[in-house]
């Protein structure tokens, strides 16, 4: 595609409920990122993929978020029996290869957890 | 402490203004710099990346890094309206992944 899609763009959600949120790479890259941003901080690495393997998923905050990308293209992002402390923007970029090269971010997904 | 600091400001300059922005990071492992640029309500958009120590120029935008003082820095020349944004600082590993700062959000006013 054009470019980094997310959905949804915007999530409401109950504390408790599970979520699931989407990202759809650039067509032609291999790795692909996720991210959380706060509000007015920058974003914090997740995990990343390069293809369909998932080689660092360090920053996940805990294991109620799991991510998965079983083709080596689209991605979901998890989170299950959601707090209040999680809402924050998701963010996705995705990079033609693993290593320096520029990544591309997605426009976000907004989740507020009530 | 966290690996990369940055100064959340706000900055407010007038038009034609030279901007400095600046962000030091901890972490010696950091093989690569980048700035990010953040429109309101947008994802970020990479807008300078180096490896090495010293200056990289393009147009307006000059990115400098001295890595004996773990220093990263932009310089927008000339700032203008368009530029009003907030700035992101980041380091990043051999495989991609990315620390950022906390950003820096700047105003340019006419």
């Amino acid at each position: 595609g054009a470019g980094v899609s997310q959905s949804p763009r915007y999530k409401v959600t109950k504390r408790g409920q599970d979520v699931t949120l989407r990202c759809d790479p650039i067509s032609s890259h291999a790795t692909l990122y996720w991210y959380q941003q706060a509000l007015g901080q920058g974003p914090e690495f997740l995990t990343y993929f390069n293809y369909e393997a998932q080689p660092d998923k360090s920053g996940l905050p805990s294991d109620r978020f799991s991510a998965e990308r079983p083709e080596g293209s689209i991605s979901t992002l998890t989170i299950q029996r959601t707090e209040q402390r999680d809402s924050a923007m998701y963010r996705c970029a995705s990079s033609l290869e693993r290593g320096a090269d520029t990544q591309y971010f997605g426009p976000g997904t907004r989740l507020t957890v009530l | 402490q966290k690996e990369v600091e940055q100064d959340p400001g706000p900055l407010s300059v007038p038009e034609g203004a030279i901007v400095s922005l600046n962000c030091t990071y901890s972490n010696s492992a950091f093989q690569y710099f980048m700035w990010y640029r953040q429109y309101s309500r947008k994802g970020p958009e990479l807008l300078m990346y180096t490896y090495s120590s010293g200056n990289k120029e393009d147009g307006r935008f000059t990115a400098q890094v001295d890595k004996s003082s773990k220093y990263i820095s932009l310089f927008i020349r000339d700032s203008q309206p368009s530029d009003s944004a907030t700035y992101l600082c980041a380091s990043g590993t051999s495989y991609g992944k990315l620390t950022f700062g906390q950003g820096t959000i700047l105003t340019v006013h006419p």
